[in-house]
């Protein structure tokens, strides 16, 4: 079982439409979590953190954790077409041994 | 104006032939860190930094080789031992061990 799992898409959505990006992770005691938007060919860029359970917004992205059920989801109001890329779901677990672990991202392509 | 610098852009090595990435920082961040993307692949970490002359190996990191001399630089070598060394290498900060990381624009490496 991969650690951070995603689906590959792509994930086609109208322009004006709520884009919904999902994302599980394996490790139960992970504690903070990171979306990354990533065009094609650049490096990723961070979009949002979220860290306790419930809902965060930050203008068009809302980040939802629910650590229960291991489940962390991006929403995208009001798609646009220059919010076509890729997004990374991250997972950061505890202990000195912990590190980042990157989901192998969603596609996200919005139709005109 | 604070970021993430990685030189080259482009790089393209022989077989055989060692190559050193450069990644700069001025963020004043204590924690940096080295990844390398494939196609279809998730992240995955090289190498990692806490804080000056300490690092880390991370999963991938046989065949690769860094020092962190200076809180602001990180280099990458990837040596000869590197069986497969074509990829988007990618240097990220932050500013402690399990803070939120940033990355700059990315080095792709080609081996002709």
């Amino acid at each position: 079982q991969k650690e951070v799992e995603q689906n590959s898409g792509p994930l086609s959505v109208p322009e004006g439409a709520i884009a919904s990006l999902n994302c599980t992770y394996s490790d139960r005691v992970s504690q903070s979590f990171f979306w990354y938007r990533q065009y094609s060919g650049k490096s990723p860029e961070l979009i949002m953190s979220i860290y306790s359970n419930g809902d965060k917004e930050d203008g068009r992205f809302t980040a939802q954790l629910n650590k229960a059920s291991q489940y962390v989801s991006l929403l995208i109001r009001d798609s646009q077409p220059s919010d076509s890329a890729t997004y990374l779901c991250a997972v950061l677990g505890t202990g000195t041994a912990s590190k980042l672990t990157f989901g192998t991202g969603t596609r996200l392509q919005v139709t005109l | 104006d604070g970021g993430i610098t990685q030189s080259p852009k482009y790089l393209f090595r022989k077989e055989g032939q060692n190559v050193t990435l450069s990644c700069e920082q001025n963020l004043n961040h204590d924690a940096m860190y080295w990844y390398r993307q494939d196609p279809g692949q998730g992240l995955r970490l090289i190498y990692y930094s806490q804080i000056v002359n300490d690092f880390q190996k991370g999963d991938i990191a046989e065949g690769y080789s860094v020092s962190r001399e200076k809180k602001e630089s990180f280099p990458l070598t990837v040596t000869s031992a590197q069986k497969n060394p074509t990829a988007f290498y990618l240097c990220a900060s932050s500013l402690a061990r399990y803070n939120e990381q940033f990355f700059g624009p990315g080095t792709r490496l080609t081996v002709l």
